[in-house]
């Protein structure tokens, strides 16, 4: 089945503790983004990657790192998580951009930072 | 980028038409109109598109004015899985290469009635 795994789907987590979400995709799509999304501002996005090595900054990317070592992966790094990044993270995937089928999204991870 | 324009609600009876409008007065020529919906705390889902034509798929119907400063996505035979958060978004063609960001507003939240 074609889909963008995410995981985990929960985390809750102390303040400054490193962490990583992972994202992958299996429809050998080049192109990958990571958003977040909070109550009354909608979807914002982090960061998104064109394709293997290429990577950029989103609309908040302060506080994550990325990284695309492979086309299938595109993880999210949390050096020292804090709790203003409590929030609700989805990581998306499409092949082209005028994709018929747009973007493909995960199911989401529900980060709390404490 | 374009902005858009939804109403933040509607209800619609189930197995009626839901029309939704969306307002993007200000998109130029190169850029789509896409929609998704969002259930729950879900990760969006990719309902369709189109530049200029209407669009008609298994989910939907997409009808863009001529001047295409407005659109109306149709559900033809709405169902209560229908009710979710529906968002009108505008995004450059192939021809402004670049971040393949979708820049999410606040959409429609559409309740489907028994």
């Amino acid at each position: 089945e074609a889909q963008v795994t995410q995981n985990p789907r929960y985390l809750i987590t102390v303040t400054g503790k490193k962490l990583t979400v992972t994202c992958s995709q299996n429809m050998n799509h080049e192109y990958m983004s990571w958003y977040r999304q909070d109550p009354g501002l909608g979807l914002r996005q982090i960061y998104y990657s064109m394709n293997v090595e290429v990577t950029d900054k989103g609309d908040v990317p302060e506080g994550y790192k990325v990284s695309r070592k492979e086309k299938r992966n595109f993880p999210l790094i949390l050096e020292s998580p804090s709790p203003n990044q409590t929030s609700l993270y989805f990581c998306a995937s499409s092949l082209e951009p005028e994709s018929a089928y747009g973007y493909t999204f995960g199911s989401g991870t529900r980060l709390t930072v404490v | 980028d374009a902005k858009t324009t939804q109403p933040p609600s509607m209800d619609c009876a189930e197995g009626r038409a839901a029309n939704l409008p969306c307002n993007h007065s200000t998109i130029s020529g190169n850029e789509y109109v896409y929609w998704y919906r969002q259930i729950h705390s879900q990760g969006p889902q990719y309902i369709i598109h189109g530049l200029k034509n209407n669009e008609t798929n298994e989910m939907a119907s997409l009808i863009i004015t001529e001047d295409r400063k407005s659109s109306t996505l149709i559900l033809p035979h709405a169902t209560l899985r229908d009710t979710a958060v529906y968002y009108c978004i505008v995004r450059p063609s192939l021809s402004n290469f670049g971040n393949e960001k979708l820049t999410f507003g606040t959409g429609t939240r559409l309740t489907i009635i028994p």
